[in-house]
């Protein structure tokens, strides 16, 4: 069973600066999905960034950036001169690129963003 | 376009009631999903629906179920409520380029007591 991991309950960051949120996925299929999904306190689930495993190119939103290491099942986000609306709950999803399959959330990252 | 719409946003009931919580997904998007959110569990996986046929479902117990009408909307119905059923209950209907992305409501908050 595919299974997502993110080892950094919390993590903080100065305003300004820039931080990365680790995750690592493990699965035995070779086509499938990532994403990156922002919680702030509303609870309202955003997604981010998304990334097609089959692209080598790492998916780049704005500020956001992702580090896609295929072989290594790892796939960190990159958050770029953090502001304070950044603060939330960031989450790491699979998909298998099969459409009958369910999305696999980490148990998420709480990003706190320092003035 | 409009968003993942969930009904209603916060509910209070006590232990052995049953609640059912609505949700209507984007315009066009034809499948739902529920997951469960606890500070403990994180993100759980309840089901899926698609075209009003349960195509997924996660490890549950048979007090969770839920339906998907014609038009889409779905509901998720709790019976014999636990205290540990308190939680954040998202609703996400597919869509995107691929199908694949998840957008989400913005929860009911279920507190039993």
């Amino acid at each position: 069973a595919q299974t997502v991991t993110q080892s950094q309950p919390e993590m903080s960051v100065q305003e300004a600066e820039t931080v990365t949120l680790s995750c690592t996925y493990d699965t035995s299929e070779s086509d499938y999905y990532l994403f990156w999904y922002k919680q702030p306190p509303s609870r309202q689930m955003i997604l981010v960034i998304r990334q097609e495993a089959y692209k080598q190119q790492n998916a780049t939103e704005n500020r956001f950036s992702v580090n896609f290491q295929k072989a290594a099942k790892s796939f960190s986000l990159k958050i770029s001169d953090s502001q304070l609306g950044d603060a939330a709950m960031y989450f790491c999803a699979y998909r298998s690129r099969n459409r009958d399959d369910k999305i696999i959330f980490g148990k998420g990252t709480r990003l706190h963003i320092l003035p | 376009k409009a968003g993942v719409t969930q009904t209603p946003r916060y509910l209070i009931k006590t232990r052995g009631q049953q609640v059912t919580l609505s949700c209507s997904p984007i315009s066009g998007h034809r499948s739902v999903s529920w997951y469960q959110q606890t500070p403990g569990q994180g993100l759980q996986f309840l089901f899926e629906y698609f075209s009003e046929t349960q195509r997924n479902k996660g490890n549950f117990p048979g007090r969770f179920s839920g339906r998907q009408f014609s038009n889409s909307r779905s509901e998720m119905n709790v019976s014999t409520l636990e205290l540990g059923d308190s939680a954040l209950y998202l609703c996400a209907s597919l869509g995107g380029q691929y199908g694949s992305e998840a957008f989400f409501g913005q929860g009911t908050r279920l507190t039993v007591v």
